[in-house]
């Protein structure tokens, strides 16, 4: 079974602060996603990752940058945390052009 | 963009009932995904169906590409079906395949 593991299923952070979100996957997907999911928004692409150290913006990028240094291994960066960021954030991974998966997701609160 | 619309917004069942979302998109689609939310936020992927119907346990899917739409059946619905059901259909991007989500359906089961 394909496994998608978030660093935290709840953060909360204050206003400022640099905060890293840490996803990883177990089954040398290619592609890993970040999305964030708001009430009466859905759920929006923020940045994605198509190989190691490469990355594109989705629709929501201003606020965030990305890392992939390694394959399994896809991080989410608020260089300075802002109360507009308080959301629930999913990652996700595929291989090609098949079914993403998701993780548990993580609800980031900040104050 | 294409547009992915989700009805009804809202279902509430008592146990044993059955019942049919639906997922309607505005644009040609080479595959579908039928995701569950569970109440921790995660999203369970439950289909991955491009065309045609399939069925797992008590819960079947059936999309119809050339008609633009798909429907998920539950039927003898339990507590534990309860959350938020969203389709989602991909737009290619840079090599990958980003998610475009429905609004959702809302299920509640009572007992």
């Amino acid at each position: 079974d394909v496994k998608v593991t978030q660093s935290s299923r709840y953060l909360v952070k204050r206003t400022g602060e640099k905060v890293f979100l840490e996803c990883v996957q177990d089954m040398d997907h290619e592609n890993m996603f970040w999305y964030r999911q708001d009430p009466g928004l859905g759920l929006r692409l923020i940045y994605f990752s198509y190989d190691v150290k490469m990355k594109e913006k989705g629709d929501i990028p201003e606020g965030y940058s990305v890392s992939r240094e390694k394959k399994e291994r896809f991080s989410l960066i608020l260089e300075s945390a802002s109360t507009n960021q308080t959301s629930m954030y999913l990652c996700a991974s595929s291989f090609g052009f098949w079914e993403q998966f998701f993780g548990p997701g993580t609800r980031l609160t900040v104050l | 963009g294409i547009q992915v619309e989700q009805s009804p917004p809202d279902l509430i069942l008592q146990e044993g009932a059955n019942s049919t979302l639906r997922c309607n998109f505005s644009d040609s689609v080479n595959n579908l995904q039928w995701f569950h939310q569970n109440p921790w936020g995660q999203l369970i992927n439950l289909f991955y169906i491009p065309s045609g119907t399939k069925q797992n346990g008590r819960l079947s899917a059936t999309t119809v590409a050339t008609e633009r739409y798909s429907l998920l059946y539950i039927s003898s619905s339990q507590t534990t079906d309860s959350g938020v059901y969203f389709c989602a259909v991909p737009r290619n991007i840079q090599g990958a395949q980003k998610l475009v989500f429905g609004q959702g359906t809302r299920l509640t089961i009572n007992p």
